[in-house]
């Protein structure tokens, strides 16, 4: 399943399938960008992250893609799983600043 | 052990009262932070500093106050609490500069003013 993190905040998926989160940023002068996943009651937890002189960056079930023509991030979830249901939130790092502007965020549930 | 520890995890407490919450990072970072969470999950930054400097102080109210004893410890006071400021208020720590960005958050202070 897909989501457009900004104008579709929640994505329901089966478990066992990919998921795919999408996240629109707004500054072509952000040079860093990051997930964070967010489990209810917990604090954003990192997941991958990515700079902008990359494409594509893999961890453990997790890829993460970067279009910086149509500035535009995805995050990619393999084979979901109960566990993986939270909110994820996308976030980006304006070159020479020092903190971070976060997205709205995308409810992922999977559904067992 | 936690890395980014923030008390209490809740509190609850009537308009017009002053209340703190207190963060501490055992990761030895340079840069600690507060967000502001609002009830749709919307992330702001409020203030970050760098070895007990204040070097953000977004667009809030007076009535907020950090204070940095050093850096392991950033707090946050709140004056004359409002209904808005019901939130859930996240501390962060990271190493610092402009090439160490990622961010450690604590568990959050889920805020209810009445």
């Amino acid at each position: 399943g897909e989501s457009v993190g900004l104008h579709l905040p929640t994505l329901s998926v089966q478990e066992g399938d990919n998921s795919i989160i999408n996240c629109a940023y707004s500054n072509s002068a952000s040079d860093y960008f990051i997930w964070y996943k967010q489990e209810s009651g917990k604090g954003p937890q990192f997941i991958i992250d990515i700079r902008s002189n990359m494409d594509k960056r893999q961890g453990q079930r997790v890829t993460v893609l970067l279009n910086k023509t149509v500035k535009h991030l995805s995050l990619q979830i393999a084979a979901t799983q109960p566990g993986d249901s939270a909110v994820y939130f996308c976030a980006e790092k304006l070159r020479g600043a020092n903190n971070l502007f976060f997205g709205t965020g995308t409810r992922l549930t999977v559904i067992p | 052990d936690t890395a980014v520890s923030q008390t209490p995890k809740y509190l609850v407490t009537q308009m017009g009262n002053d209340k703190s919450i207190k963060c501490e990072q055992n990761l030895g970072h340079d840069t600690m932070y507060w967000y502001k969470q609002d009830s749709k999950k919307f992330l702001k930054i409020m203030f970050s500093y760098n070895n007990k400097e204040l070097i953000i102080n977004e667009t809030v109210p007076n009535r907020f106050s950090p204070k940095s004893p050093d850096k392991a410890h950033l707090n946050l006071h709140i004056n004359s609490l409002e209904l808005g400021d019901s939130a859930v208020y996240f501390c962060a720590s990271s190493e610092g500069g402009t090439t160490n960005e990622k961010l450690f958050f604590g568990s959050g202070t889920q805020l209810s003013v009445l």
